[in-house]
């Protein structure tokens, strides 16, 4: 099971911030935060992972608590491509380990 | 760098026919892991394989079975199909070794079982 949870939906407006919250208060201390998202009938698309600290990259911004209990994803300026189902995923660092998907949060973009 | 490839994109079966799904994982790649999404679902693990060997199983029953070639492609084979078995199927492929490498995913084939 996942051992994540998130909102099952969210809206944001074109051009302004999309913050996506997940819990994940059982992780353990060998477990990264992963998140994908997947559009419309696609592949699950790699977006970013951390594991206490802060993380950026071109696509998004991973703020980590300092518990590690909760993490937010943000994308600093949403367009209506962003719309899609997003995951937060638990992941341990060893070896290959599956990604285990929840339900993930369907983000809506609107203009 | 090429990506994740699958074939057939979409495929219709029968109930208790079987069918072979195919991947091709992306350059400098070793581990492919297969998924099965039912929709309105998020994806779940089925099994991986790792240098031509199965290294790791989701809970799905035997008659869901895989290869790996020595280029790192890979098949997956479901026997007897039930109706509960459309939904997309999905490849993704990765480094191997240690460490947590991220995984790349193609487009899925559509599996439709009437």
């Amino acid at each position: 099971d996942a051992k994540t949870t998130q909102p099952p939906s969210m809206d944001c407006a074109e051009g302004r911030a999309a913050n996506l919250p997940c819990n994940h208060s059982t992780i353990s201390g060998n477990e990264y935060v992963y998140w994908y998202r997947q559009i419309h009938s696609q592949g699950p698309q790699y977006i970013i992972h951390g594991l206490k600290n802060n993380e950026t990259n071109e696509m998004a911004s991973l703020i980590i608590t300092e518990d590690r209990k909760s993490s937010t994803l943000i994308l600093p300026h949403a367009t209506l491509r962003d719309t899609a189902v997003y995951y937060c995923i638990v992941r341990v660092d060893q070896g290959n380990t599956p990604l285990v998907f929840g339900k993930g949060t369907r983000l809506s973009v609107i203009a | 760098e090429t990506g994740v490839t699958q074939s057939p994109t979409h495929l219709i079966k029968t109930r208790g026919q079987q069918v072979t799904l195919r991947c091709s994982s992306q350059s400098g790649h070793n581990t492919v892991s297969w998924y099965q999404q039912a929709l309105g679902q998020g994806p779940q693990f089925i099994f991986q394989y790792y240098r031509e060997e199965e290294n790791g199983r989701g809970n799905f029953p035997p008659r869901f079975s895989g290869l790996q070639f020595p280029n790192y492609s890979s098949e997956l084979n479901v026997n007897a199909l039930e109706l509960d078995d459309s939904a997309l199927y999905l490849c993704a492929s990765s480094h191997g070794g240690a460490g947590a490498y991220e995984q790349y995913f193609g487009p899925g084939t559509r599996l439709t079982v009437t």
